[in-house]
């Protein structure tokens, strides 16, 4: 079936440093790929998506690109800032009657020094 | 404005109660999802619909019920049989039917069994 390996937390950085989430996954076809965060006390709200191989998604300075010959759809910004102290779930959608049943990693958790 | 409203926020049941934890969304949504948060293990699906009068088990679904009588609400309750209950309970909707984009989450459910 499909599955998701995040990288595991906590990652803890200083602000302005460069940050990667990595992210790998398992799949048959050609899944969606997605990028959730979740701010302490909150739900989840989707942070980017990519729906096809090459494709980039980017949203609030974050960036990743889906790689279908690693499999692998990292996560990466070039300066973090404390407000981006949060979890970041990698997520799959699969391309077939899989394509409702949303899988999630186990999430990372990022903290941000001042 | 449109989203997804959970109640109760938090809950505390007594061992062998059931509880039943409420999901209302005004998205116009088809597909509607139960999520379960462990710290560490991530998001682990219970139980999702496509459809309404329609549902299907998750990776986690023994100990757990649902419905889907109106396309809004997708009702989750919490039975006796479910050995290890405490958790945050998340639930979501989307577009559903075919390829799934973004999901929509509300600001989950805190359950403790006392």
């Amino acid at each position: 079936g499909n599955s998701v390996t995040q990288m595991e937390g906590p990652v803890t950085l200083s602000e302005e440093a460069f940050l990667t989430i990595n992210c790998t996954y398992t799949a048959t076809g050609y899944p969606s790929l997605f990028w959730y965060v979740q701010y302490p006390g909150e739900g989840l709200q989707l942070l980017l998506k990519a729906t096809k191989a090459d494709d980039k998604g980017s949203n609030k300075g974050f960036e990743a690109t889906y790689r279908k010959e690693t499999t692998s759809f990292h996560l990466e910004k070039g300066s973090v800032q404390v407000s981006d102290s949060a979890v970041y779930f990698c997520a799959l959608s699969g391309w077939d009657s899989s394509a409702s049943k949303i899988i999630f990693g186990s999430g990372t958790r990022l903290s941000i020094r001042p | 404005d449109g989203g997804i409203t959970q109640s109760p926020k938090y809950l505390f049941r007594k061992e062998g109660q059931n509880v039943t934890l409420s999901c209302e969304q005004n998205l116009n949504h088809d597909a509607m999802y139960w999520y379960r948060q462990d710290p560490g293990q991530g998001l682990r699906l219970i139980y999702y619909s496509q459809i309404v009068n329609d549902f299907q088990k998750g990776d986690i679904a023994e100990g757990y019920s649902v419905s889907r009588e109106k396309k809004e609400s997708f009702p989750l309750t919490v039975t006796s049989a479910q050995k290890n209950p405490t958790a945050f309970y998340l639930c979501a909707s989307s577009r559903g039917q075919g390829k799934t984009g973004e999901l929509f989450f509300g600001e989950g459910s805190r359950l403790t069994v006392l």
